[in-house]
């Protein structure tokens, strides 16, 4: 069966720090990925998402970027946090990108930024 | 542009009972897919539920139910005989094309709570 990770699970870190969130999956191959942002009481936000190794698109504009340098892995990344930043991020995979296909979720990173 | 919109911030419901929760959703395009989304206190996202815009029945899923009306662009979610287990956030999505691609949309999400 299909799993999903990430790490850290809770994360404080200092405006202007950098910032490196992982997301790893296993028991699919080829996997499409995905990086959600969660604000407090709001809905997902799609940050990123990825067909492939190194096929990356980015659906809002700002300072946080994201790599997939492997088929199952996907990090979110930032060379300077803002406040803004803080929240709860989700990765998750599907199999597809078509109208029908479900995503699965991670964990989750909560994220605060002081 | 696609738009998912959930206008209940909350719900109660007494166990056993069922509820219903409400989302439309506007796209221009024919083909889409519609799905439900459960939330609990933990935070991991659980797939519920999905319908597709050219199936002709309603999709239901154990207890789950999408009550899905394509003309009025609503695709309301019916969880039976409530448990409370049922009490977490509940998020409405759609795939439509964008830009090449089915592109996942939310809406803000439903507070469920079930009381006892």
């Amino acid at each position: 069966s299909q799993t999903i990770h990430q790490w850290p699970a809770t994360l404080v870190q200092p405006v202007g720090s950098p910032l490196s969130l992982e997301c790893t999956v296993e028991g699919t191959s080829n996997p499409n990925l995905y990086w959600y942002r969660q604000a407090a009481g709001r809905g997902l936000q799609l940050l990123f998402y990825s067909v492939g190794i190194g096929q990356i698109s980015s659906e809002v504009p700002q300072n946080l970027s994201a790599s997939r340098p492997q088929d199952r892995q996907f990090i979110l990344s930032s060379k300077k946090l803002l406040l803004s930043d803080s929240g709860f991020y989700l990765c998750a995979w599907s199999s597809g990108i078509s109208s029908y296909n479900e995503q699965f979720f991670g964990p989750g990173t909560r994220l605060t930024v002081l | 542009a696609q738009k998912i919109t959930q206008t209940q911030p909350g719900m109660f419901v007494q166990e056993k009972e069922a509820v219903t929760l409400d989302c439309t959703y506007d796209t221009s395009d024919p083909s889409y897919g519609l799905f439900w989304y459960k939330q609990p206190s933990s935070g991991e996202m659980i797939f519920l539920i999905y319908q597709g815009s050219y199936d002709q029945q309603n999709a239901t899923e154990g207890r789950y139910s999408l009550n899905f009306q394509k003309a009025r662009k609503s695709a309301n979610l019916v969880i039976s005989a409530s448990q409370l287990g049922d009490s977490a956030m509940y998020f409405c999505a759609m795939r439509g094309l964008s830009g090449g691609s089915y592109i996942p949309t939310f809406g803000r999400g439903t507070s469920l709570i079930v009381h006892p």
